[in-house]
């Protein structure tokens, strides 16, 4: 079964740091580009960031570049989330996420597996 | 940038009757366009993708339309098991505000 399971979710003041990671298991995790997407309290979906299978591409919503990174490691099949100069409006579930597809355009087959999110609360 | 939008914001409807949720996009997107349901407390299910087609285990009763900017999920024969809140995401980027499915 595949399956993604996400852990450092905390609580962090405004301006610190976390790094979110997620395991991915049941599929060879090289072939995959992987996503972050977040989900604030009460709120509709956000995508965060995506990367590639080799790493080679990453992308950000806006909102994050420059404050977050995300990078994996395929020999240890995970994707990291480095989130620093945490703001209030960061607080939020965040969700790894697995594409379908080992090819581009990697996104046509959709996201079919997610892991069921570590939650990440900024407030002073 | 590509700004999705979803409507209605709320659907009320019976087991047994149609739902009809609509997205649109602000520029095409070919048909590179996802649907995804979510239930309280859980993680999102892919639905359908590239428009019309269904995910792994999805029921028939599901089906997806469009091209461009419009795209249509439509489920018939409402079951209980439907009514949750439903979002598009166009390629592998932003999602729509979503769209719930309640039971009137």
């Amino acid at each position: 079964e595949m399956q993604l399971v996400e852990s450092g979710g905390d609580l962090v003041q405004p301006g610190g740091s976390l790094r979110l990671t997620c395991a991915g298991s049941g599929f060879t995790f090289a072939d995959y580009s992987m996503s972050w997407v977040r989900q604030a309290p009460g709120k509709g979906l956000e995508w965060v960031a995506n990367i590639k299978q080799d790493g080679s591409e990453k992308f950000y919503v806006d909102s994050v570049k420059g404050r977050f990174t995300i990078s994996r490691d395929n020999a240890k099949s995970s994707v990291f989330l480095e989130m620093n100069s945490l703001r209030v409006e960061d607080t939020a579930v965040y969700y790894c996420v697995k594409w379908s597809g080992t090819r581009d355009p990697y996104y046509y087959y959709g996201a079919d597996v997610w892991g069921h999110g570590t939650t990440v609360t900024v407030s002073s | 940038e590509i700004v999705l939008t979803q409507s209605p914001a709320i659907l009320s409807l019976s087991p047994g009757e149609t739902a009809t949720l609509s997205c649109r996009a602000s520029q095409s997107v070919t048909r590179y366009l996802a649907w995804y349901q979510q239930k309280p407390g859980q993680p999102p299910r892919l639905i359908m993708y590239s428009a019309f087609n269904r995910a792994t285990g999805i029921s028939s009763r599901f089906s997806g339309s469009g091209s461009g900017t419009d795209f249509t999920l439509t489920i018939t024969d409402l079951e209980p098991d439907d009514f949750a809140v439903y979002y598009c995401q166009q390629r592998s980027n932003n999602f729509g505000p979503g769209t719930k499915l309640e039971i009137k």
